[in-house]
């Protein structure tokens, strides 16, 4: 079946450095999306990619989908406290429509 | 604008003991889905449903079942509670087919002991 993963597992940063996770998926996807999730919260949606090569931009994060449609990255710009969370990729792939969720980034910023 | 409402938000089950998640949604989804996360860990799908009347096994379905009997709840039994279920369980919706986001709910925290 269809596996997405997610690396770091975790990162700490001094605040105001760049913060980037990666997604790599086992099979070609047809839309990746993100996710972010607070301390003692719920996943909340931040972005869709569909395009090969596509590249979207959120204030200071920035969000890259793969040519190939198997891997994408977030990138955030001079992180800030309230940066801190997990970021979770999911992949949609096959013909379910079903979201494979990664494992999860855990970002914590040291202020 | 509630989404997607889950209850109770926290449990204490003794082992041996059964309880039902109760989770609706008021966008008219015709996907839900329940995931538990333990600590530190990612989202694992337990089962989901495309519509009502429908449900399927996720990637750990084993001491769990569900129903789907209208479009709006979707609930999540708890057989026979075992510590192994000591986790927090998330119900989500989406509208389905290509590129729907899930909402999810606040989420369930449940302990077994």
């Amino acid at each position: 079946g269809q596996q997405v993963m997610q690396i770091p597992q975790y990162q700490h940063v001094q605040e105001g450095e760049d913060f980037t996770t990666y997604c790599n998926s086992s099979t070609t996807l047809s839309n990746i999306q993100w996710y972010k999730q607070r301390p003692g919260g719920h996943p909340v949606f931040l972005i869709q990619l569909v395009k090969s090569g596509e590249v979207k931009k959120q204030k200071r994060l920035t969000f890259q989908f793969g040519e190939a449609k198997k891997n994408s990255s977030l990138h955030i710009t001079a992180t800030q406290t309230t940066d801190v969370g997990t970021y979770f990729c999911a992949g949609e792939g096959g013909s379910n429509y079903k979201l494979t969720f990664g494992k999860g980034t855990l970002l914590t910023v040291n202020p | 604008n509630a989404g997607v409402t889950q209850t109770p938000k926290f449990r204490i089950l003794k082992i041996g003991q059964s309880m039902t998640l109760q989770c609706t949604q008021d966008m008219n989804h015709n996907y839900m889905y329940w995931y538990r996360q333990d600590p530190g860990m990612g989202l694992k799908l337990i089962y989901y449903s495309v519509g009502a009347g429908i449900t399927d096994k996720g990637e750990v379905p084993n001491g769990y079942n569900v129903s789907r009997s209208t479009t709006e709840d979707f609930p999540l039994r708890l057989e026979l509670a075992a510590p192994s279920q000591t986790s927090v369980y998330f119900c989500a919706s989406s509208g389905g087919g290509a590129g729907n986001t899930i909402y999810f709910g606040e989420g369930s925290w449940l302990t077994v002991v």
